[in-house]
């Protein structure tokens, strides 16, 4: 069965320190990695989308990895703001038929 | 600047009624657009699939006729929870595809608040 899970659940971090989130999978085929931001009441937003043959791609602060053999990725986000205080979400796309695969979000909150 | 939205953002509407979301591409045409739906706390569960010009294809346990969808034209999508009753309270997100550099690119709406009293 094609899923993806995501760790933590949840965080709390206070503001300007870095922090790790993790993605694992098991969607075969597989065409693309995403992470998105979702604020409280609000749609995602992309940071990254990653390919097969990618594994390391940086938007800004947010920074993510990908290792297809293992099949994980990680979300580094660093110098917290406390506008980072929201959802992020790993969306897998199937290779066949390019279905997205939704992770259950980690839950991130920023303090000053 | 967003380029996929959703109207309205919040709605309340009494049991037994009919609510009426739409989904709009602002800059681009989607012949496919896709519509979910979120508890709180709850990662994104995709409903159904909305093709322009034919009928949309819904996913397991999701009731069509509760759930009416029309792909009005290449812009449009809207999703109309019929009879609504409380436990259809949710939050309902959008999607359309947009052809990027890698590939086809999700764009997602703001969101709709729907609130069944």
């Amino acid at each position: 069965k094609n899923q993806v899970e995501q760790s933590p659940q949840s965080l709390i971090i206070l503001e300007g320190k870095n922090c790790t989130l993790q993605c694992n999978y098991t969607v075969s085929p597989f065409s693309n990695l995403r992470w998105y931001k979702q604020d409280t009441g609000r749609g995602p937003v992309s940071l990254t989308i990653m390919t097969f043959s990618e594994n390391t791609k940086s938007n800004g602060r947010y920074t993510a990895t990908l290792d297809a053999d293992t099949k994980q990725s990680s979300l580094h986000i660093t110098a917290s703001q406390l506008s980072d205080s929201a959802s992020y979400i790993c969306v897998v796309s199937e290779g066949n038929t390019d279905k997205l695969i939704f992770g259950t979000g980690t839950r991130l909150q920023v303090f000053p | 600047g967003a380029v996929v939205s959703q109207h309205p953002s919040r709605v309340i509407c009494k049991s037994g009624t009919s609510v009426k979301i739409e989904c709009r591409s602002l800059d681009f045409q989607a012949t496919t657009m896709f519509w979910y739906r979120q508890f709180p706390k709850k990662s994104l569960m995709l409903m159904a699939t909305s093709n322009e010009g034919s009928k949309a294809t819904y996913e397991q346990g999701v009731e069509k006729d509760k759930f009416l969808i029309n792909h009005a034209s290449l812009t449009l999508s809207t999703l109309t929870v019929t009879s609504a009753h409380p436990e259809d309270s949710s939050f309902y997100i959008c999607s359309a595809p947009r052809q990027g550099l890698f590939g086809y690119e999700q764009y997602f709406g703001p969101g709709t608040r729907l609130t069944v009293t």
